[in-house]
């Protein structure tokens, strides 16, 4: 069976860091560009980062640009986000993503997502 | 950035009518438009990709058309389990993609 599965989320203060992990089984991991998108509570879908199957590739929202950082491990078939300065805003459902293609191109989409990580950014 | 906006925003229909959703882009996305469907509490899925394209075990209802600024999501025959939140996605601007503030189709 296709599937992610995220963790790592939870309550943080702002200004602290938090790391999360997505594990992917089901399919070839190395062979598919990976994305996180996250949804603030009741609100709509915002795309954070994404990373080319081979990490040569990396981008960034404006609003996580400088804060957040995207990596792969493709020997562990698994994928991080690791976010720090958090700030209010940032609190949001976190899922993960898989991409149809490889690298990352305009044609494409996401077709496989995880039910997501919820991270609560409050004092 | 571009802005993608999704009209109506809450569409108010029958089972077995047809639903016909609008993404219209700030400019020109070429053909590089997605279509997710999401219900409470549940991650999106996808149902097309590249403007056009059935996603995977997508069923025959849905379609999609479009290209450059103005591209339509057509439901052709509302099932119960449609009803959900519909968003649209351009990849045209690297790494500035953007998703549209979604449509809620919901039963009449």
């Amino acid at each position: 069976e296709v599937q992610l599965v995220e963790s790592g989320g939870g309550l943080v203060q702002p200004g602290r860091s938090l790391r999360l992990s997505c594990a992917a089984s089901g399919f070839t991991f190395d062979d598919y560009a990976m994305h996180w998108v996250r949804q603030a509570p009741g609100k709509g879908l915002e795309w954070v980062s994404g990373i080319s199957w081979n990490s040569g590739s990396i981008g960034y929202a404006d609003s996580v640009k400088g804060r957040f950082t995207i990596s792969r491990d493709n020997a562990k078939n698994s994928l991080y986000l690791q976010m720090n300065s958090l700030r209010a805003e940032d609190t949001a459902l976190y899922y993960c993503a898989k991409d149809i293609e490889w690298e990352l191109l305009g044609k494409g989409a996401f077709d496989i997502w995880g039910q997501g990580t919820m991270v609560t950014v409050s004092s | 950035e571009i802005v993608l906006t999704q009209s109506p925003a809450t569409l108010s229909l029958s089972p077995g009518e047809r639903a016909t959703l609008s993404c219209r882009a700030s400019q020109s996305v070429s053909s590089y438009l997605a279509w997710y469907q999401q219900k409470p509490g549940q991650a999106p899925r996808l149902l097309i990709y590249d403007a056009s394209n059935r996603a995977t075990g997508i069923p025959a209802r849905f379609s999609g058309s479009g290209s450059g600024t103005d591209f339509t999501l057509t439901i052709s025959s509302l099932e119960p389990e449609d009803f959900a939140v519909y968003y649209c996605q351009q990849r045209s601007n690297w790494p500035k993609w953007t998703f549209g503030q979604g449509t809620k189709v919901e039963i009449k």
